[in-house]
């Protein structure tokens, strides 16, 4: 079954850490790259970054360069987002996302699997 | 960075009816646009990608047109399943989403 599964709910204080892992099944986990979005309660999605999973190569969105790391793991097919310095505003839901990357069109990539999420919830 | 706006941010419609959704982007994406439906508490669900293609299993009264930086999706005869938040997206450029409620 073509699956992404998520690791459990996180609760972390201000200035802490966390990583959240997303593992794949049923497909070649380097044939596709990997993509992580955030959903703050009541809010839209927002892009964090991408990572291929055959080289390790990743890209971050502006907002979060500094503060996030994604890394993969082949042996597993599991990758991971870790977001550090952590404040009340980065409560959200973390998914991963698989993306398709159109052969003719390499920037109209879409995402078409989802993990179920991850509740991130920092709190003091 | 490309902005991706979203119109209406609330469509309020009776079952059966046509849903029309906007999605506007700042500067030409060409054909590069999907749209995802998002009910609470699940994941965004892909529903067109490459403007207009329907993804796998994805019911044909869905339907998206459109291109270089207009974008419609269409619901042809809104069901109950399709009362949810329905959002574009290009690259890494997510519109604010559109809710579709029961008027």
């Amino acid at each position: 079954q073509v699956q992404l599964v998520q690791s459990g709910a996180e609760v972390k204080k201000p200035g802490a850490s966390v990583k959240v892992s997303c593992k794949a099944s049923g497909y070649t986990f380097t044939s596709y790259y990997m993509h992580w979005v955030r959903q703050a309660p009541g809010q839209g999605l927002e892009w964090m970054g991408i990572i291929n999973p055959s080289g390790g190569s990743t890209s971050y969105a502006q907002k979060f360069q500094g503060r996030v790391t994604m890394t993969r793991d082949t042996s597993t097919s599991t990758v991971y987002m870790e977001l550090s310095s952590l404040r009340s505003e980065d409560t959200a839901v973390y998914y991963c996302a698989r993306a398709v990357v159109p052969a003719a069109s390499p920037g109209g990539w879409y995402f078409d699997l989802w993990g179920r999420g991850t509740l991130v919830t920092v709190s003091s | 960075e490309i902005v991706m706006t979203q119109s209406p941010a609330t469509l309020s419609v009776s079952p059966g009816e046509r849903a029309t959704l906007s999605c506007r982007a700042s500067q030409s994406v060409s054909s590069n646009l999907a749209w995802y439906q998002q009910k609470p508490g699940q994941a965004p669900r892909l529903l067109i990608y490459g403007a207009s293609t329907r993804a796998t299993g994805i019911p044909a009264r869905f339907s998206g047109s459109g291109s270089g930086t207009e974008f419609t999706l269409t619901i042809s005869s809104l069901q109950s399943e399709d009362f949810a938040v329905y959002y574009c997206q290009q690259w890494r450029t997510f519109g604010q989403g559109t809710k579709v409620e029961i008027k």
